[in-house]
């Protein structure tokens, strides 16, 4: 069965530079989801969107920015990378029939800021 | 808003025998969903278990289950017969039904051991 997949599975960038994370949700799901989780930390949400508009912000930094498509990808873009952005970030994807409870998290992409 | 509690950060088990994790929660709402998530080394977030607040009956998934007590706001996972698999991060999560929205409230997680 398909996943959801994220691309690229590992990103270094400098500080300050920017970054782009994809989420390809699984065919037919409606929503999205990221996640950002530190070294030795749980999964903090960051923000959701739902046919293509933002439902739902968690403690996503103003320097992040994020979208959902008309074919459903979502892409988080982050800038003026610091540091502390060294994080792994998760996609999960739900579909809205039903109550959306059922969530399924992508491997991740693994952002190192150096 | 809503808060989970996991307080083992570690625990370790011995292959075949049966450990329990413990979660706590704190929400004013009357219905939600409850999960149960393993993060092996590969760190891919797996779902275990899930149980609805509205269920009075424990959700099981072969040797994992739970023990909901609504009224304590403690939601345990049980996992049976333990195999070196298991190994892993568990985290205990919360989820408002919608409208609230659907964000996953995860707790400080759990790190089993499992050892042959």
């Amino acid at each position: 069965a398909a996943g959801v997949i994220q691309s690229p599975r590992h990103l270094i960038k400098e500080k300050r530079e920017t970054a782009t994370l994809k989420c390809y949700p699984i065919p037919r799901h409606d929503t999205v989801y990221w996640y950002q989780q530190g070294p030795g930390q749980d999964p903090q949400f960051l923000i959701s969107f739902y046919e293509k508009m933002q439902s739902d912000k968690g403690s996503i930094p103003d320097r992040f920015s994020a979208q959902q498509f008309s074919d459903y990808h979502s892409e988080l873009n982050m800038s003026s990378l610091e540091l502390g952005d060294s994080a792994l970030y998760f996609c999960a994807s739900s579909s809205a029939e039903g109550t959306n409870e059922k969530l399924f998290f992508g491997s991740g992409t693994q952002l190192s800021v150096l | 808003a809503q808060t989970v509690t996991q307080s083992q950060p570690e625990m370790s088990v011995q292959e075949a025998e049966t450990v329990t994790l413990s979660c706590t929660y704190d929400t004013s709402e009357s219905n939600y969903y409850l999960f149960w998530y393993k993060q092996p080394p590969s760190r891919q977030m797996i779902l275990v278990i899930r149980q609805e607040a509205y269920k009075q009956q424990n959700a099981t998934e072969n040797r994992f289950s739970v023990n909901f007590q609504k009224a304590a706001k403690s939601f345990s996972l049980k996992i049976s017969d333990s195999q070196l698999g298991d190994t892993a991060m568990y985290f205990c999560a919360f989820m408002n039904l919608p409208p609230s929205g659907s964000r996953l409230t995860f707790g400080e997680g759990t790190q089993l051991t499992v050892n042959p």
